[in-house]
Parts: structure tokens; sequence; C-alpha cells
């Protein structure tokens, strides 16, 4: 299994802003995966981020508007910029971890960062 | 594109009734399979998984799932629910080799006493 952090657990902000979601995971781990959910919705796949290489983000989401860093194999952090009242929602960190059969990937998740944008 | 879809949105039960929630998916290679579940103000937790072998597959808390191939289904059951059961439901389906996981819509399970 996984344990992952994540800081801040909930912000109110100001549009136009940015804010930066830290997540921490208390293993070596190669996939981290960033994760949106909109208020009443489910979750939708943001990005992921691997590390060593660039961020790979699904359709919708663009690196200017949420930039993810991934310096190393514990830690990795997503930035909402120019934030706006359309992106309160919760961003999720998850970690995959392979199984013993090869393509068996798990998935684990933190609490979530609960973001409010006015 | 990969898809899942969760038939019901809110569920309303009394407590021992059974459980039945839908859960479809669109996508012709090999799959595996999840259900989670996110109780109120807590994390996605995993409730049970399926990768191959028996398409009957049991999970935490007493939850069951099937996997019917010919029918892209996972449906996730429970004979009798209690009130602790209240949460939201999500269905989760991974393309094998592609690590990323694809999500339902949930489905709100309610369970009064």
């Amino acid at each position: 299994s996984a344990v992952i952090s994540q800081k801040p657990s909930r912000d109110i902000c100001q549009r136009g802003t940015s804010l930066t979601i830290q997540c921490q995971v208390d293993s070596q781990v190669t996939m981290m995966f960033w994760y949106r959910q909109q208020p009443g919705q489910s979750l939708t796949l943001i990005a992921t981020a691997n590390q060593g290489s660039e961020a790979t983000y699904e359709s919708g989401f663009v690196i200017d508007k949420f930039p993810i860093s991934r310096p190393n194999l514990t830690f990795s952090t997503l930035t909402v910029s120019n934030m706006s009242p359309e992106d309160s929602s919760i961003y999720l960190c998850s970690v995959g971890k392979k199984g013993q059969v090869r393509g068996n990937t798990e998935a684990f998740f933190g609490q979530g960062t609960r973001l409010t944008v006015v | 594109a990969q898809s899942v879809s969760q038939h019901n949105h809110h569920v309303i039960l009394s407590e021992a009734a059974s459980l039945e929630l839908g859960c479809n998916y669109s996508y012709g290679g090999t799959v595996n399979l999840f259900w989670y579940v996110q109780y109120p103000g807590q994390h996605l937790q995993l409730l049970l998984k399926y990768f191959s072998g028996d398409p009957l597959v049991k999970g935490i808390k007493g939850f069951e799932a099937e996997f019917i191939k010919s029918k892209f289904s996972f449906n996730l059951r429970k004979p009798s629910v209690q009130w602790s059961d209240t949460a939201e439901y999500f269905c989760a389906v991974n393309v094998r080799d592609t690590d990323k996981l694809i999500f339902g819509t949930g489905t709100r399970l309610q369970v009064f006493p």
C-alpha cells in the first residue's frame, strides 16, 4: 500500500491567484496522478506525472493552467494558475503501484485538497 | 476512448436491504476493474478489484462484484446493507499497461436505519 499526504487540505483563494498543492508519498513510486473532483461529480484525470519526464496531460487540461513538478520518486506538486471560481474543486493526488503480475496497477489516493475560489 | 457508466446516481435503501450497483465500461481490450468508496468527509478507499481469474470478486465489508466480460459489466453487490455503508461509490477501469484510471460518475448510496 501507500500513504499519501496532501497539503493544504483546504484553501480559499482569490480569483487570479495561484495555489500550489503538494503531494508526499511514504514510499518511492514511479507513477503519480492528479485528479479533479468537481462538486457532485466524479474524478477526472488531469495529468500523469512521472519522475524524470514532463507530465502528460489529458484532453482539456494544459500545462500553463496546471503546471506539475515531480522532482523525485516520493513528491509532486500541482499548481492551479490564474484561478477562477470554475476551478473550485477537490484536487486529488494518486499513486499507482504495480502488483506482482505485469500490468496490474492499483491506485491509492490522498485525502485531497478542497479549493474554493472566490 | 474508454468510458465507464454507472446507471444509478442515487440509491436510497433501508438497512438489511440488498444492494446492486451497476457499472459498464466501453473498451474491447484487457482491463482491470475496481470499486472505490468515499465515506462522507473521507478519502477514496479501495473496496475490491479484479485483475484476472475468478470473475466473482470479494472485497471488504461484505461487498462483492462480478465481472461479466460479455456484458462489459462489473456490478457491485451486498446482500444486506448497513447504515454505515452510506457513501459515494465509484467504479473505475484501468486499461492494462496504461496505469491510469477512468472513473464512472459515481453512485450516492443512502442507507436509513
